[in-house]
């Protein structure tokens, strides 16, 4: 079945410095979905990507879609403690299941 | 109502002791997913509704877990004589339109603990 991975696993950052997550897919995706959870949160959606070589912003966020519609990054400039969280990518697998990566969770020190 | 809805958020069960778990989508919600999510990890997988019928039960890990949607609307997850390894956060999600290509929102979770 399919496998999404993620890297880095943790990542520690001063308040201010750049942070970026990578997500590998072991195939083709549709689409991809990044989520964020806070520490004992639940997942929140925060976009979705569609086209080959996509690129969305949200304020700080910059996401990324692979040409080959296979990796995904998520690029958040000058980091503040509340984004704080583990960032998931998520793809479809089949119809019905979304099949999350492996997370990268990000501490955000002052 | 205004988000997807949980309960209980906590239960501690012993070994061997059955649960059901409830969820209550976003109304007018045709998608439900339940995902199961270990500590330090992503979600995982269980099952997937379309209304009422069950389409896709793949993710279920053994015949202990069943779930159901009799009407369209509210989900249970149940299950039957719990093991340690069944300790984790069960997630439910719904999404307004069918496919797992959609948004889909999040539960804030029932956490259970297996002792």
């Amino acid at each position: 079945g399919q496998q999404v991975m993620q890297i880095p696993q943790y990542q520690h950052v001063q308040e201010g410095e750049d942070f970026t997550t990578y997500c590998n897919s072991s195939t083709t995706l549709s689409n991809i979905q990044w989520y964020k959870q806070r520490p004992g949160g639940h997942p929140v959606f925060l976009i979705q990507l569609v086209k080959s070589g996509e690129v969305k912003k949200q304020k700080r966020l910059t996401f990324q879609f692979g040409e080959a519609k296979k990796n995904s990054s998520l690029h958040i400039t000058a980091t503040q403690t509340t984004d704080v969280g583990t960032y998931f990518c998520a793809g479809p697998d089949t119809a019905s299941k979304l099949t999350f990566g492996t997370g990268t969770r990000l501490q955000v020190t002052l | 109502g205004a988000g997807v809805s949980q309960s209980p958020r906590y239960k501690v069960a012993k070994r061997g002791q059955d649960v059901a778990l409830r969820c209550d989508p976003i109304s007018g919600h045709v998608s439900l997913f339940w995902y199961q999510q270990a500590l330090g990890q992503g979600p995982e997988f269980l099952t997937y509704f379309q209304n009422e019928a069950q389409l896709d039960k793949s993710g279920l890990p053994s015949d202990r877990f069943f779930a159901e949607r009799p009407e369209g609307s509210v989900s249970t997850l149940k299950i039957q004589r719990t093991q340690q390894e069944d300790s984790a956060v069960y997630l439910c999600a719904s999404s307004l339109v069918t496919g797992a290509g959609n948004t889909i929102y999040f539960g804030e979770g029932s956490w259970l603990t297996v002792v």
